[in-house]
């Protein structure tokens, strides 16, 4: 089963507002990953992150890979329409599976 | 085209009846991975490839499941003996390189088993 806790399922924000999100888990990780997924797609890959403390930015898009290696979390800035969707986080371990959470469906009202 | 392809996008099955699942990788990417997709939920692992070596089958569920890629590119996902609780989007995934935990995914296979 899934490892990995993304609380709450869903959010809610107004245009223009900025967003965190986070990640947890009970084990240690040694990558963190961030995917976002439109209905009917595939996830899509946002960010990765691949050492303890690494903070990245990817335009509006800033994630942070937990200095414990047990969380991550996303920030969305200045949001807009086209930020809506599920984002989800991915762990992964010494295997090169991940291991995502449930997710966290945003909504942006104009 | 650019992006991973997978078909059909969606599948009716009857309990009992065998399915096929589809994925064209990126080209020229070494790993292909599965996962199964519940309503409402994250993608759950299910087998991995490296070319053509199956390394993890672990999460497969049953022995109904069936992965294969016979010369390292177009993966096959076959399912045995449908039951209804086998109702998901079947994702494939792949990278470039091994241990390449950047996977780009496909836009995945609707299964619905009524």
């Amino acid at each position: 089963g899934q490892q990995l806790n993304q609380s709450p399922q869903s959010m809610f924000i107004q245009e223009g507002e900025d967003v965190s999100m986070n990640c947890t888990s009970s084990s240690i990780f040694n990558t963190w990953l961030w995917y976002k997924q439109d209905p009917g797609e595939g996830p899509v890959l946002l960010i990765a992150l691949y050492k303890a403390g690494e903070l990245t930015s990817n335009g509006r898009l800033t994630a942070q890979f937990g200095i414990t290696r047990k969380d991550s979390f996303l920030n969305i800035s200045a949001s807009i329409p086209s930020d809506v969707g599920i984002y989800f986080c991915a762990g992964v371990k010494a295997n090169s599976k991940l291991t995502f959470g449930k997710g966290i469906t945003l909504s942006v009202r104009p | 085209g650019a992006g991973v392809s997978q078909s059909p996008r969606y599948k009716v099955a009857k309990r009992g009846q065998d399915v096929a699942l589809r994925c064209d990788p990126i080209s020229g990417h070494v790993s292909l991975f599965w996962y199964q997709q519940a309503l409402g939920q994250g993608p759950e692992f299910l087998t991995y490839f490296q070319n053509e070596a199956q390394l993890d089958k672990s999460g497969l569920p049953s022995d109904r499941f069936f992965a294969e890629r016979p010369e390292g590119s177009v993966s096959t996902l076959k399912i045995q003996r449908t039951q209804q609780e086998d109702s998901a989007v079947y994702l494939c995934a792949s990278s470039f390189r091994v241990r390449s935990y950047e996977q780009y995914f496909g836009p995945g296979t609707r299964l619905t088993v009524t």
